[in-house]
């Protein structure tokens, strides 16, 4: 079946250092690639997305990459500061594209 | 604008019991998808309505089921509760079905706790 494989599962960095978390995906339909934050008691919160048709995209210290090719794709996160500390998870949308196929999670501390 | 709220927030039900869990989407989505998050796992589709119908099903029994309200609000109920069950249950909306076609807000969930 569809399936999402992440790593590293937990991840430290210092303050001001980069953190770089990747995923693999197994169904060449998929065309939608979130990445979520979970803080320890909330909700998944969308904190960046890339779509098939782009290779790769910025938004402040956050970045993605996708490698459609080889089904995989990257979250990188430059100048970690501690309130970077949470659960992130990636994702990708089934072959009906209504439902989001997750993986098991990446633990990120960042100390300063 | 109220995100997406979720009830209770925390319940404890013994095996065999029955739970309902409750939804409320966005404001202005008509869209409802639940998903459970086992401890140190990612959240797994558990279905999807729209326009009060069941639009799509993950690899869930039947002992799940669901409703959706005229009002975009929905229902997540679970007979026949297993240990296994124990998990945060998350709803999440959006303004259409296709999750690449506009961002899914989750809420933060209902913890249920079977003994």
């Amino acid at each position: 079946g569809e399936n999402v494989e992440q790593h590293p599962s937990t991840l430290s960095v210092q303050e001001g250092d980069s953190a770089v978390i990747k995923c693999t995906y197994s169904d060449s339909a998929s065309n939608y690639f979130p990445w979520y934050k979970q803080e320890l008691g909330k909700g998944p919160q969308l904190i960046i997305d890339i779509r098939s048709n782009v290779g790769e995209k910025k938004d402040q210290r956050i970045a993605v990459t996708l490698n459609k090719t080889a089904k995989h794709f990257s979250l990188h996160i430059t100048e970690t500061q501690p309130e970077d500390s949470a659960v992130y998870f990636c994702a990708a949308d089934d072959q009906a594209g209504t439902a989001l196929i997750f993986g098991k999670g990446t633990t990120l501390s960042v100390s300063s | 604008d109220a995100g997406v709220t979720q009830s209770p927030t925390h319940l404890i039900k013994t095996r065999g019991q029955q739970v309902t869990l409750r939804c409320s989407p966005k404001s202005g989505h008509d869209t409802v998808s639940w998903y459970q998050q086992a401890l140190g796992q990612g959240p797994q589709f558990i279905f999807q309505y729209y326009e009060e119908e069941e639009r799509q099903r993950g690899n869930f029994p039947d002992r799940f089921s669901g409703h959706q309200f005229p009002n975009y609000s929905s229902e997540l109920n679970v007979n026949a509760l297993l240990l296994g069950d124990s998990a945060l249950y998350l709803c999440a909306s959006s303004l259409v079905g296709q999750v690449g076609a506009g961002e899914l807000f989750f809420g933060e969930g209902s913890r249920l706790t079977v003994l």
